[in-house]
């Protein structure tokens, strides 16, 4: 049983292009985080969340509760912007929950 | 502000051997947290420390252990190692902004074990 869901696994686009990544989870959470790895290993969070959306740059990340889903939104894509994107829920019984990963990669 | 640095980045073990590996989190930062990453299984939560005490356990034999010194460093032991035990092991620190029942984690760039 997988606690989060992510989709799609893996993700090819143009430079340019609008992408969403969707996770859903099926536990309580206090908050969700999105992580970013890049090759070699290194995890950067780019949101943490429980409620609403948030913005940083070209990123949006929504959350929706009640319906236990988030999106990461990449505005005009970038081929830096290539990297696994992973899920992350922090359960209210304070366990923490990943999801699998979506492999993005922009191509020029 | 320095980030979370993880000693050692790169380490070969034999089967059967232990190991400790060690996180400075980032100043000021109380609580450190372990995870185990593998090609099969993804982002594993190991253990949180806060305060010298573990406070969160995830779902690992007793083989994996941990402990957190008064200045926030924290190390991880593994015991009698197997194949399996093969990963990027990651700490990440955060401030424990309890009021809001959720915090911000910086990430670590990882140490790579190899168990052969």
């Amino acid at each position: 049983k997988n606690e989060v869901e992510q989709s799609p696994q893996n993700l090819t686009a143009q430079e340019g292009e609008f992408i969403t990544i969707n996770c859903s989870y099926s536990v309580g959470i206090s908050a969700l985080h999105w992580l970013q790895q890049h090759p070699g290993g290194g995890i950067v969070s780019l949101f943490m969340l429980s409620s609403g959306k948030k913005k940083h740059g070209r990123l949006i990340a929504t959350i929706n509760i009640q319906e236990k889903h988030s999106s990461l939104h990449i505005t005009a894509s970038h081929p830096r912007d290539s990297a696994v994107y992973i899920c992350a829920v922090k359960e209210t019984g304070n366990q923490f929950y990943f999801g699998t990963g979506t492999s993005l990669t922009v191509i020029p | 502000k320095a980030g979370v640095t993880q000693t050692p980045r790169y380490l070969i073990k034999t089967r059967g051997q232990q190991v400790t590996l060690s996180c400075s989190p980032i100043s000021g930062h109380r609580s450190v947290s372990w995870y185990q990453q593998t090609p099969g299984q993804g982002l594993q939560f190991l253990f949180e420390y806060f305060s010298e005490t573990q406070r969160n356990k995830g779902n690992f034999p007793g083989r994996f252990s941990g402990r957190q010194f008064s200045n926030s460093r924290s190390e991880m032991n593994v015991s009698t190692l197997e194949l399996g035990d093969s990963a990027l092991y990651l700490c990440a620190s955060s401030l424990d902004l309890l009021v809001f029942g959720s915090y911000e984690q910086y990430f670590g760039p990882g140490t790579r074990l190899t168990v052969t």
